[in-house]
């Protein structure tokens, strides 16, 4: 495992469906981060782990939200009832605990029709 | 919040030119990162870089975290370092996450 890896890669739903993403994050890496970023801006925080504790929240994420790291491993983020404002690139970022360099993914890129 | 302006936001440059993309930011930071956005949509590392000066190749950073700015240096340019430079900072005071600039656009033409 050389990166963070995310699944998958891109989605395309209806709206008011749900989806699921998932995060693997670098195997030594005990923090884990959220971004979502639309064309032509820079990515916004959505939420931080450090190990299986989610410690921050931002306003951005909405109660159709959830994001879990339920064995401080790999993440899952859930967006319930879609919306078309929902469509984004979605990525996710893991550090170690000293020196919090973020790594990130690919990122799912999420199309709500 | 903390502010984060990334300048230029596009250029245009010739195979082989060099160029000068700047970040400033309004409060003090813990770090600092630059990176690279492929066509792909990954962001790639280029310098984690809360002080000071680092060289890798044919791109170096420098950030004066007194003055609250960070300057990414791209010599003899390629047309594979076209995509988006972005500059992100994490705050002082707590929060853990990044706040990334809206990123320079940067086309090497050959």
């Amino acid at each position: 495992d050389t990166g963070v890896s995310q699944n998958p890669r891109h989605k395309i739903t209806k709206r008011g469906q749900n989806v699921t993403f998932r995060c693997d994050p670098i195997s030594e890496h005990n923090r884990l981060y959220w971004y979502r970023q639309t064309l032509g801006q820079g990515p916004e925080f959505l939420t931080y782990f450090q190990n299986e504790a989610q410690l921050e929240k931002s306003r951005l994420l909405s109660d159709r939200f959830s994001a879990e790291r339920p064995k401080g491993s790999f993440s899952t983020l859930e967006i319930q009832r879609t919306e078309q404002g929902d469509s984004a690139m979605y990525l996710c970022a893991s550090s170690p605990l000293r020196v919090s360099e973020a790594f990130f993914g690919q990122g799912t890129r999420l199309t709500v029709v | 919040g903390i502010q984060v302006e990334q300048s230029p936001p596009d250029l245009i440059l010739q195979e082989g030119a060099n160029s000068t993309l700047r970040c400033n930011f309004s409060d003090s930071v813990n770090n600092l990162q630059w990176f690279h956005q492929n066509p792909w949509g990954q962001l790639i590392n280029l310098f984690y870089i809360p002080s000071g000066t680092k060289q890798n190749g044919r791109l170096s950073a420098t950030t004066v975290a007194t003055e609250r700015y960070s300057l990414l240096y791209i010599s003899s340019s390629q047309t594979t370092d076209s995509g988006v430079y972005f500059c992100a900072v994490e705050p002082q005071g707590g929060s853990e996450k990044l706040v990334f600039g809206k990123g320079t656009k940067l086309t090497v033409n050959p």
